[in-house]
């Protein structure tokens, strides 16, 4: 069965770091995400991004943040000055009708 | 804004018993409803799903229906397995919002042999 792929499962980085959170979609999906749930609190909507360009941001998706799909496989979440409250685990989610969405295992980052 | 509020745990039960989380939400508009599930150390994964009044949404023994009065999608097993200790999340979307997921805070369920 297809699944999101995510790399790498966790990530340790310290404060003012760049980091690239990578996600393999399910092949044949267009429609991309990025959620993101701190230790203890909920699953929160980062971003979406569907014909190669952002659909729809949260008020946490601030210019530190970025979305790329660089090929045909890989959708990757840029974070350019990491924060101590950047930490958390970062879940790709991608669906072939903008309806199921289907989640990869997530990065754990961890800022110092 | 749209929001979900579920019953919060840890719920702890028996195997072979009953359970139900309650889940209700607040939307803007007509949403969408799933329960997802996160067992331990894994992703979320979709449970169950739900579109418009009255669905029943239903997956490896749960259920849930969309009850547009109470606007509510409680998630029922008859019977639970110590398998099914994970943590469950009730999810909402709406096309107007571009379909993006709101998340209840989740509930972690532990079933004892």
């Amino acid at each position: 069965e297809p699944e999101v792929t995510q790399t790498p499962s966790h990530q340790v980085t310290q404060m003012g770091q760049e980091v690239i959170l990578r996600c393999v979609p399910i092949s044949n999906h267009l429609y991309f995400y990025w959620y993101r749930q701190i230790l203890g609190q909920k699953v929160e909507f980062l971003v979406s991004f569907y014909n190669n360009e952002i659909s729809e941001k949260s008020e946490i998706f601030d210019d530190q943040f970025s979305v790329e799909r660089p090929d045909g496989s890989n959708f990757t979440l840029k974070i350019r000055s990491t924060k101590l409250e950047d930490s958390a685990m970062y879940f790709c989610a991608s669906s072939g009708d903008a309806y199921e969405q289907y989640f990869g295992p997530g990065t754990r980052l961890t800022v110092t | 804004g749209d929001s979900v509020t579920q019953m919060e745990g840890p719920v702890t039960l028996s195997e072979e018993a009953f359970l139900t989380i309650n889940c209700t939400y607040t939307a803007t508009g007509y949403p969408s409803l799933f329960w997802y599930v996160q067992y331990p150390g894994e992703g979320l994964q979709l449970l169950l799903k739900a579109t418009k009044a009255d669905d029943k949404g239903s997956n490896k023994g749960f259920e849930a229906t969309y009850r547009k009065e109470t606007t509510s999608f409680h998630l029922e097993k008859g019977s639970v397995q110590v398998s099914d200790s994970a943590v469950y999340f009730c999810a909402l979307s709406l096309k107007a919002a571009g379909n993006k997921l709101t998340f209840g805070g989740g509930t972690r369920v532990l079933v004892k042999p």
